[in-house]
């Protein structure tokens, strides 16, 4: 079956622009994340989501960043004013919402920003 | 200091050998243990998953977790160059709430030349 997408998979903007980075789960999974990949930083929690909950902001390094969930579906990641230090690959994760036990998290092929 | 610390290589080692990849952590209250596989310009997919101390053994690879020395281990046996990815451990201190939130490595870069 399909797999978790994101779009687009590459992105390269001003500073100072906003960018918007979209994400579509596994169907059915109703957990999914956001984090970020730097060189050298390895992956960084953003936000998480889990069906109509309020989400956990709590990994979102400013208030320039922000994320919605449409539907329990789609997911929008909206960095606003963006600056270099935003440069990175934001991942996308998806999970069935299960409590007890291991439930693997399936990553998207993640959104490469580059902040010029 | 990083909860979760991890040498990014890149590891270099010839085909047929015998890999050890290794992360060290602080918070003694990890008790799930994963290693993840990424390949370049791709997303990272679960490779091996532990829970608490042990060993654990999935074809060529085995997992250890030492939790007295906050020291886990992935060994990769007769490697092979589709085994060149990056292997990044991940840590959580309970998958038993919904947010599973995991604590990432940064990842080492694994090259195996033919």
């Amino acid at each position: 079956g399909a797999g978790v997408s994101q779009s687009p998979s590459n992105k390269v903007t001003e500073k100072g622009k906003d960018v918007e980075l979209r994400c579509d789960p596994i169907s059915g999974h109703t957990a999914l994340y956001w984090y970020r990949q730097s060189l050298g930083q390895g992956l960084e929690f953003l936000i998480y989501f889990q069906g109509n909950s309020a989400p956990d902001k709590s990994g979102l390094p400013s208030d320039r960043f922000s994320a919605e969930r449409t539907g329990g579906s789609v997911s929008t990641l909206t960095i606003q004013r963006t600056q270099q230090e935003d440069s990175a690959v934001y991942l996308c994760a998806s999970r069935p919402y299960l409590t007890g036990g291991q439930r693997e998290q399936y990553f998207g092929p993640g959104t490469r920003l580059t902040v010029t | 200091q990083k909860e979760v610390e991890q040498d990014p290589g890149p590891l270099s080692v010839p085909e047929g050998a015998i890999v050890s990849l290794n992360c060290t952590y602080s918070n003694s209250a990890f008790q799930y243990f994963m290693w993840y596989r990424q390949y370049s310009r791709k997303g990272p997919e679960l490779l091996m998953y532990t829970y608490s101390s042990g060993n654990k053994e999935d074809g060529r690879f085995t997992a250890q977790v030492d939790k007295s020395s906050k020291y886990i281990s992935l060994f990769i046996r007769d490697s092979q160059p589709s085994d060149s990815a990056t292997y990044l451990c991940a840590m959580s201190p309970d998958l038993n709430t919904g947010f599973q939130k995991l604590v990432f490595g940064t990842g080492t870069r694994l090259l195996v030349s033919p």
